[in-house]
C-alpha cells in the first residue's frame, strides 16, 4: 500500500464548475499537507499548505485537512480552463528533512 | 514565490555517457536542495536529499555512485547520471528549500527531460 493515495484520473469538468480533489494517506505522522499544480512538461508549483487539521482558503481554492479520517481535499470553485493541469497532494512528517512524500497526481481538464 | 532553474531543460546521450544536471535557486539561499524524478503519467519519487557542504542522503534503492550529486554553493546542487543506459530516461525535477532547519516549503524547477538512447 502506498503512503498516500491519488486517484489519478483524468478528470475532465465544464467551465464554471466545482472541482474536488482528494488525497488520502496512511501515515499518522504527517503534520504538513501540501497541493502542487503541475503544468505538463513543468516543474510542481506550490498552490496551499496546511498545517494538521483545518480548512485554508486562498482565492478559488480551499484545502481541507481531516487527520481523523486521513483524508484531505483540494476545492476550486469557478473552475477555468486555465485551471487544467495535475494536481498533485504531497505530506511531510513534522522533521528536520523537509521530505515530502507524492500523491500520483490528478489530470484534471477544464473545457470552456 | 522563489525561483529555481535548472540546465539543461532537454538532453538526448548516448549509453554509456554521463550527464551533468545542475539546479540553481536564482534569488534565495537554499540550504538543502531536493532531487526528484517522474515517469510519465506517475507521481515524483525522491532521489536524494543533499544539504550545502555534505554529502547527500539517498532514498532506498537509489544507487549513489551512478546518481551523483554534488551541493558546493547555498545556490547550486548538480546531478551527475553516470553511464547512462536507456532506463534512466526520465524527468528530473529538483527542488531548494529555504534557509531554515526545516521547511516545507520547497520551490521546484521546471524539470530536465533526459533521453537516453
Amino acid at each position: 500500500q502506498k503512503e498516500v493515495e491519488q486517484d489519478p484520473g483524468p478528470l475532465s469538468v465544464p467551465e464554471g464548475a466545482i472541482v474536488s480533489l482528494n488525497c488520502t494517506y496512511s501515515n499518522s505522522a504527517f503534520q504538513y499537507f501540501m497541493w502542487y499544480r503541475q503544468y505538463s512538461r513543468k516543474g510542481p508549483e506550490l498552490l496551499m499548505y496546511t498545517y494538521s487539521s483545518g480548512n485554508k482558503e486562498d482565492g478559488r481554492f480551499t484545502a481541507q485537512v481531516d487527520k481523523s479520517s486521513k483524508y484531505i481535499s483540494l476545492f476550486i470553485r469557478d473552475s477555468q480552463p486555465s485551471d487544467s493541469a495535475t494536481y498533485l497532494c504531497a505530506m511531510s512528517a513534522l522533521s528536520n528533512t523537509g521530505k515530502l512524500i507524492f500523491g500520483q497526481g490528478t489530470t484534471l481538464q477544464v473545457k470552456p | 514565490g522563489a525561483v529555481v532553474s535548472q540546465h539543461p531543460s532537454r538532453v538526448i546521450c548516448k549509453s554509456g555517457t554521463s550527464v551533468k544536471i545542475e539546479c540553481r535557486s536564482l534569488d534565495f539561499q537554499a540550504t538543502t536542495m531536493f532531487w526528484y524524478r517522474q515517469f510519465p503519467k506517475q507521481s515524483l519519487m525522491l532521489m536524494a536529499t543533499s544539504n550545502e557542504g555534505s554529502k547527500a542522503t539517498y532514498e532506498q534503492g537509489v544507487e549513489k555512485d551512478k546518481f551523483l550529486i554534488n551541493h558546493a554553493s547555498l545556490t547550486l546542487s548538480t546531478l551527475t547520471v553516470t553511464s547512462a543506459h536507456p532506463e534512466d530516461s526520465s524527468f528530473y525535477i529538483c527542488s531548494a528549500g529555504g534557509g531554515v532547519a526545516f521547511s516545507y516549503e520547497q520551490y521546484f524547477g521546471p524539470g530536465t527531460r533526459l533521453t537516453v538512447t
